[in-house]
């Protein structure tokens, strides 16, 4: 079974820096690209970003270039946001994505619960 | 950036009711659509892919169609468990990018 499990959310006032990262068991990490997706309170789905299973592709919304960076550590399952320059309208659940595998890296089948982000002085 | 729209924003309908939700997209996706289910607090399920291709373990209830730029789900006979919001998403290109959200509430 497919299990993503993020954390590292929390408040953080704007200009700082927060790491989210999202666990993921349940198949073979390394074979999939992963995405970030969030949703701000009261509020749609915004991608966020994806990077490729081997981690040498990476894909960023214009909202959060230059100021987040995916990585992700296929030793330890492990996918990471590192969000620098937080604004409040960052503000939002943040969620690890994988796709259903044999379509396409860009639908999402798979979610973790999400991690609050709140940015707030 | 291709920008997509969903119609309605909201519609309230019946138990047993016929209930179609349309997409447009700003430019031709061929059939790289998506379309998700999201209750309250939970993270979205994966309804549809391709436009028309039922994700596995969702209810034969839920269809997809369409192609180009104008993509619809209909849910056929709507059972309480179908109250939620609704969301498509294009899956053609960079950055992916969702509707704003059809919230299915009960009449």
């Amino acid at each position: 079974e497919v299990q993503l499990v993020e954390s590292g959310g929390g408040l953080v006032q704007p200009g700082g820096s927060l790491r989210l990262s999202c666990t993921a068991s349940g198949f073979t990490f390394s074979n999939y690209a992963m995405s970030w997706v969030r949703q701000a309170p009261g509020k749609g789905l915004q991608w966020v970003s994806t990077i490729s299973g081997s981690g040498g592709g990476t894909y960023y919304a214009d909202s959060v270039k230059g100021r987040f960076t995916i990585s992700r550590d296929n030793s330890k399952n492990t996918l990471y946001l590192q969000m620098n320059s937080l604004r409040a309208e960052d503000t939002a659940v943040y969620s690890c994505a994988k796709d259903p595998g044999g379509y396409s890296r860009a639908v999402f089948a798979y979610w973790g619960q999400g991690t609050l982000v709140t940015v707030s002085s | 950036d291709i920008q997509m729209t969903q119609s309605p924003s909201s519609v309230s309908a019946s138990v047993g009711d016929r209930v179609t939700i349309t997409c447009r997209a700003r430019q031709d996706i061929s059939n790289w659509l998506a379309w998700y289910q999201q209750k309250p607090g939970k993270a979205p399920r994966l309804l549809i892919y391709a436009a028309s291709s039922l994700q596995s373990g969702v209810p034969s209830r839920f269809s997809g169609s369409g192609s180009g730029t104008d993509f619809t789900l209909t849910i056929s006979s709507l059972q309480p468990e179908d109250f939620a919001t609704y969301y498509c998403q294009q899956a053609k290109s960079l950055p992916y990018s969702f509707g704003q959200g059809t919230k299915l509430d009960i009449k």
